[in-house]
């Protein structure tokens, strides 16, 4: 069964410095996608950016980039100039398929980000 | 684009009622919708997937005959906890999918759920 892993159960960073989330996963699959889920404390889940594996170029959306990394199994995620709005839950998740055939999101279990101001 | 919303966003029942939880798609037909469940400060974990005009298919370990899950039209699913009690009282979070080819799932803003 896939997993997701996130070692980082919490980090902090200066408002407008960077800050790297890490995530590795675990799969037998060739083809499949990943993608970073924010939680604020509103509890609303958004999505933040998405890598399709077959893609060897790194998503970015705005100040958010991945660096994915298919053979080590690895895909952290970059927030750059960071700002008080970033402090939120992130989740890294994994798309495979139920037993009935369908989809499913796999999420590791959530890194706290604290910005400081 | 591809609002979901959930109704209602909070809710307190007696041990023993059963409450609904209804999600819908607003500006997109969900072919697809599922729910999930989650703990104070733990990720989310899927209960089940919902297949418009098809039966629930539920994870294992989940009590299919306590969370009843109906996706009885494109923008509209709905979760009853059954004869809820104080162990089920969570944050459940509902998300629909549209068309094949669309990858993203978009997350309603969940529902808190207190069991007395």
């Amino acid at each position: 069964a896939q997993t997701v892993t996130q070692s980082q159960p919490e980090m902090s960073v200066q408002e407008a410095e960077t800050v790297t989330l890490s995530c590795t996963y675990d799969t037998s699959e060739s083809d499949y996608y990943l993608f970073w889920y924010k939680q604020p404390p509103s509890r609303q889940m958004i999505l933040v950016i998405r890598q399709e594996a077959y893609k060897q170029q790194n998503a970015t959306e705005n100040r958010f980039s991945v660096n994915f990394q298919k053979a080590a199994k690895s895909f952290s995620l970059k927030i750059s100039d960071s700002q008080l709005g970033d402090a939120a839950m992130y989740f890294c998740a994994y798309r495979t398929l139920t037993q009935g055939g369908s989809e499913k999101l796999v999420f590791g279990k959530g890194t706290k980000l604290t910005v400081n101001p | 684009g591809a609002v979901v919303s959930q109704h209602p966003s909070w809710v307190i029942c007696k041990s023993g009622t059963s409450v609904k939880i209804e999600c819908r798609s607003l500006d997109f037909q969900a072919t697809t919708m599922f729910w999930y469940r989650q703990f104070p400060k733990q990720s989310l974990m899927l209960m089940a997937t919902s297949n418009e005009g098809s039966k629930a298919t539920y994870e294992q370990g989940v009590e299919k005959d306590k969370f009843l899950i109906n996706h009885a039209s494109l923008t509209l699913s709905t979760l009853t906890v059954t004869s809820a009690h104080p162990e089920d009282s969570s944050f459940y979070i509902c998300s629909a999918r549209g068309r094949e080819g669309v990858r993203e799932q978009f997350f309603g803003p969940g529902t808190r759920l207190t069991v007395l």
